[in-house]
C-alpha cells in the first residue's frame, strides 16, 4: 500500500514552453501533497505544500506564478512549470501525508525535466 | 530554521559489513523518518519512529530514536549490494513542515 505514482518520468522541452507533472496517490487519499526538487547529489528542497480544495503554500523563494499548483482532489496534485528556462531543469519529487497514518510521506518516483 | 546534519557523508564498506549512520540536530523532533534514494527514484520510507529511546527494525535494518530527542541512529547488518544509496533522515516537529538531513551515501563493495 501507500503508492504514489508520477507522470511523466522525463520530459524535455523547449525554454519558454509550460510543462505539467502530475502526482497521483494510488491506494490512499491525501488531503496534503508536498512538491520538492532535487539537485544531483543534494537533498530534497520543499517547494510547496498543497492541500486538496485550497491554495498551496509556497516556500520563500519559489515564485507561485511559475509554478502553479492544483490539489483537484483527494488522490492528484499537478505542478506546471511555466515559461520554463534551463535553469529550470531538475528532478522534481512529489510526495503525500497518508491521512492514516502519523506524519509519514510517501514519495513519488520523481520526475526528470530538462529544459532546452 | 531547524537543520538536520548527517554522519558519514558518504562510506564505502564491503559486502558483508554492518553500518552505522545518524542524524543529529539542535532543535527536538517529535518524529524521525529514515528514506533511502536510489538513482533517479523517489526516497522509499525505511522506518518511522514516534517515541524518544524508541527501537524500531524493518529487515536488516534498525534505528532508534534518541533519548535527547535531537538525533536518531539507522544500522543496516550483513550489508548487501542493493543496500546502495542515498539514506536520508527526516525530523518532524507537529504542525510544522518536514526537514531533510543531507544524506548519506552509502556504496558496498563485492
Amino acid at each position: 500500500g501507500a503508492v504514489v505514482s508520477q507522470h511523466p518520468s522525463w520530459v524535455i522541452c523547449k525554454s519558454g514552453t509550460s510543462v505539467k507533472i502530475e502526482c497521483r496517490s494510488l491506494d490512499f487519499q491525501a488531503t496534503t501533497m508536498f512538491w520538492y526538487r532535487q539537485f544531483p547529489k543534494q537533498s530534497l528542497m520543499l517547494m510547496a505544500t498543497s492541500n486538496e480544495g485550497s491554495k498551496a503554500t509556497y516556500e520563500q523563494g519559489v515564485e507561485k506564478d511559475k509554478f502553479l499548483i492544483n490539489h483537484a482532489s483527494l488522490t492528484l496534485s499537478t505542478l506546471t512549470v511555466t515559461s520554463a528556462h534551463p535553469e529550470d531543469s531538475s528532478f522534481y519529487i512529489c510526495s503525500a501525508l497518508h491521512s492514516g497514518s502519523y506524519y509519514e510521506q510517501y514519495f513519488g518516483p520523481g520526475t526528470r525535466l530538462t529544459v532546452t | 530554521g531547524q537543520q538536520l546534519n548527517q554522519s558519514p557523508q558518504s562510506m564505502f564498506i564491503q559486502e558483508g559489513e554492518d553500518v552505522s549512520m545518524n542524524c543529529t540536530s539542535s532543535s527536538i523532533f517529535n518524529t524521525w523518518l529514515w528514506y533511502k534514494q536510489e538513482p533517479g527514484e523517489g526516497p522509499v520510507l525505511l522506518i518511522a519512529l514516534y517515541k524518544a529511546g524508541e527501537l524500531t527494525s524493518n529487515g536488516r535494518l534498525t534505528a532508534q530514536f534518541g533519548i535527547t530527542r535531537k538525533d536518531s541512529f539507522l544500522n543496516i547488518s550483513a550489508s548487501i549490494p542493493s543496500d546502495v544509496g542515498i539514506y536520508f533522515c527526516a525530523g518532524i516537529i507537529y504542525g510544522q513542515n518536514f526537514v531533510f538531513g543531507p544524506g548519506t551515501r552509502l556504496s558496498v563493495l563485492p
